[in-house]
This record gives C-alpha cells, structure tokens and sequence, in this order.
C-alpha cells in the first residue's frame, strides 16, 4: 500500500509569517508530486507540482523535493487569511495505472 | 471553458435506492477518477479509467460501479445506497500519467 502522510494540523500562523506544509511517502519509485489546496466546500485545486529534486518557485509558493529522504514540502511565504485552506499533497507512483495518492491534508489558518 | 463537469452538485437518497453520478471533460484527456472525501479521511480513489475502453478498481470500490461511456463521459453508479455512502464525490481526469488531476465541483450525497 503506497501512503502518503501529512501532518493534519491545524497549523496557525500569523500574516505575513512563512507557512511551511510537508509531506512523506513510501513509493521511492514516486515520480511526480502535487500540492493542491481546497477551500472548505470546494473542489481540490493545483497550485503546485514538481518532478525533480531541488526547488521549484512560483509567486509566493516554493515546492522543495528530497527523493533521497522521501520528502515533499510546500513553503508559503507572506502568509494571508485567503491561504487558509486545506493542503492536499499528492504523488504520482508511476506505470501505466496512472493513480495518484493523496494525503490526508493539513488544515493551514492564516490569522490576521 | 468548462473543464470538468459533474451532475448533480447535491443528492439526498434513501437507503437502498440507486444513482448515476455524471462526469464530463471536455479537455480531451485519456484518463479519468472518481474520488470520496470525507472527513479525516482524505481523498480515496474508487474507479479509475486510464482509457477509454478500460476501468480499474481503487482502494475503496464496493457498492460503486462505473461505466467510461466515451472518451469525455465517465460515470459512477450506486446500485443499492447505504449511509456508509454519504460523502463528497469528485471526478477527475488528466491528459497522461504523472501530469495533475483537473477536478470537477463535486457531488454531495446524502443517504439517509
């Protein structure tokens, strides 16, 4: 069973401060990797992926990945209210099922 | 634009009655999901079609079946509903393996 673990918070930070979400996974085989967030009531939504080692920025979003320690982050940084949501990583494990394994997400609030 | 559209956004069910939740992608994309999310317990994959012409099993498929009716259509049924049912459905689908999942709005079913 290939498992993806995320600590399920809640996190709280202030505005302004850096959010940093994490995640692990078993699949040492794992090729691709997403960070989506949800808003309470809706659809899961991309923010996010990233393929190889290293760090990937975009805006205020950087996603860090350490396939050797099995090891995705997502860092936020100048934190708002609006970031508060659920963070959902997912990982794609390769082959030809084309499934991708979410993790139980972290609930980020962002206090003003 | 409309991406990924599922029908209907909300469903109330006695146990034991039947339903088709509807899917459609009009991004051409050769793979599409069908997920569960319920609280504390993330996003589960019940049926995947990674082709048109071909369906597989998720981690929690009993009580669902699924029907890849052509290549934008994908559609989940519950033969007999149980309150084990009630949840948030969402559909899914992507171009190819390892590339993000674009998500539909969901469903939110009830069985009572």
């Amino acid at each position: 069973q290939k498992e993806v673990e995320q600590n399920s918070g809640p996190l709280s930070v202030p505005e302004g401060a850096i959010a940093s979400l994490n995640c692990t996974y078993s699949d040492r085989g794992s090729q691709s990797f997403f960070w989506y967030r949800q808003y309470s009531g809706k659809s899961p939504e991309l923010i996010m992926f990233i393929y190889s080692n290293g760090d990937k920025e975009d805006g205020r979003f950087t996603a860090q990945l350490n396939k050797a320690s099995q090891y995705v982050s997502l860092l936020i940084r100048d934190s708002q209210p609006s970031d508060s949501a659920t963070y959902l990583c997912a990982v794609y494990s390769g082959g030809s099922n084309y499934k991708l394994t979410f993790g139980k997400g972290t609930l980020l609030t962002v206090n003003p | 634009n409309a991406g990924v559209t599922q029908t209907p956004k909300f469903q109330v069910l006695k146990t034991g009655q039947s339903m088709t939740l509807q899917c459609a992608q009009d991004m051409n994309h050769n793979s599409m999901y069908w997920y569960r999310q319920d609280p504390g317990m993330g996003l589960r994959l019940i049926y995947y079609s990674a082709s048109e012409g071909t369906t597989d099993k998720g981690e929690v498929p009993n009580g669902y079946n699924v029907s890849r009716l052509n290549k934008r259509e994908f559609s989940l049924r519950l033969e007999s509903a149980a309150p084990s049912q009630t949840s948030v459905y969402f559909c899914a689908s992507t171009g190819a393996g390892g590339s993000p999942l674009h998500f539909g709005n969901g469903t939110r079913l009830t069985v009572t």
